[in-house]
């Protein structure tokens, strides 16, 4: 079975950082796309950033371009999100996501950014 | 950015009555490859979202037959043929076809009368 476990979310000072891991499990991680999706608190979905099979392509949504950054070990089947200078608008509960079509979702982990 | 845009954005149905959400996009989201990419999902109170339908009219393993997806272009449907409580939660279309960004409508809300 597909599992994407996240960890590393909590509680952070506005202009603080955490970085979000995504272990995977039962599918050949290298062979996917692999993204980052969130939730903030009684809102929409919305789409943060993905990373290709390799590495060699990133893209992130623009309100985290510079301050987020998205890697990948395929050696341990594991996803990061690098997230710096947080801002009271990034809390959300951060979901880790298998391909771009987004077919299997983590159960995912809160990011709270408060003062 | 694709624009996508759901109605209604609250459905209230009656248990076994069928329902039926609307999403338009901004753009077309026909791809290169001639194929159409727009999923939806539904999400329970408390739960990580799920997929049950891609490319407009794939259903996903395991997602009962009493959904549907239709469409085509820009204007796409999702229909449930008799509701039944488990399907209570939002439902969100999302396209991956115009990106980056992959954009969400705004979710629908379905309950029981």
């Amino acid at each position: 079975d597909v599992q994407l476990v996240e960890s590393g979310g909590g509680l952070v000072r506005p202009g603080g950082s955490l970085r979000l891991s995504c272990a995977a499990s039962g599918f050949n991680f290298s062979t996917y796309w692999m993204s980052w999706f969130r939730q903030a608190p009684g809102k929409g979905l919305e789409w943060v950033a993905n990373i290709k099979q390799d590495g060699s392509e990133k893209n992130y949504v623009n309100s985290v371009k510079g301050r987020f950054t998205l890697s990948r070990d395929n050696a341990k089947n594991s996803l990061y999100l690098q997230m710096n200078s947080l801002r009271v608008d990034d809390s959300a509960v951060y979901y880790c996501v298998r391909e771009i079509a987004a077919r299997w979702w983590g159960q995912g982990t809160l990011v709270t950014v408060s003062s | 950015d694709v624009v996508m845009t759901q109605s209604p954005l609250s459905l209230p149905v009656t248990l076994g009555q069928p329902a039926s959400i609307s999403c338009r996009s901004s753009q077309s989201l026909v791809d290169s490859d001639g194929k159409t990419y727009l999923n939806w999902f539904h999400q329970r109170p408390g739960q990580s979202p799920r997929r049950l339908i891609y490319k407009v009219s794939n259903r996903d393993s395991g997602v009962p037959d009493r959904f549907s997806g239709s469409g085509s272009g820009t204007d796409f449907t999702l229909k449930i043929s008799r509701v039944e409580a488990e399907d209570v939660g939002v439902y969100y279309c999302m396209q991956p076809t115009l990106w980056p960004p992959i954009t969400f409508g705004q979710g629908t809300r379905l309950e029981i009368k």
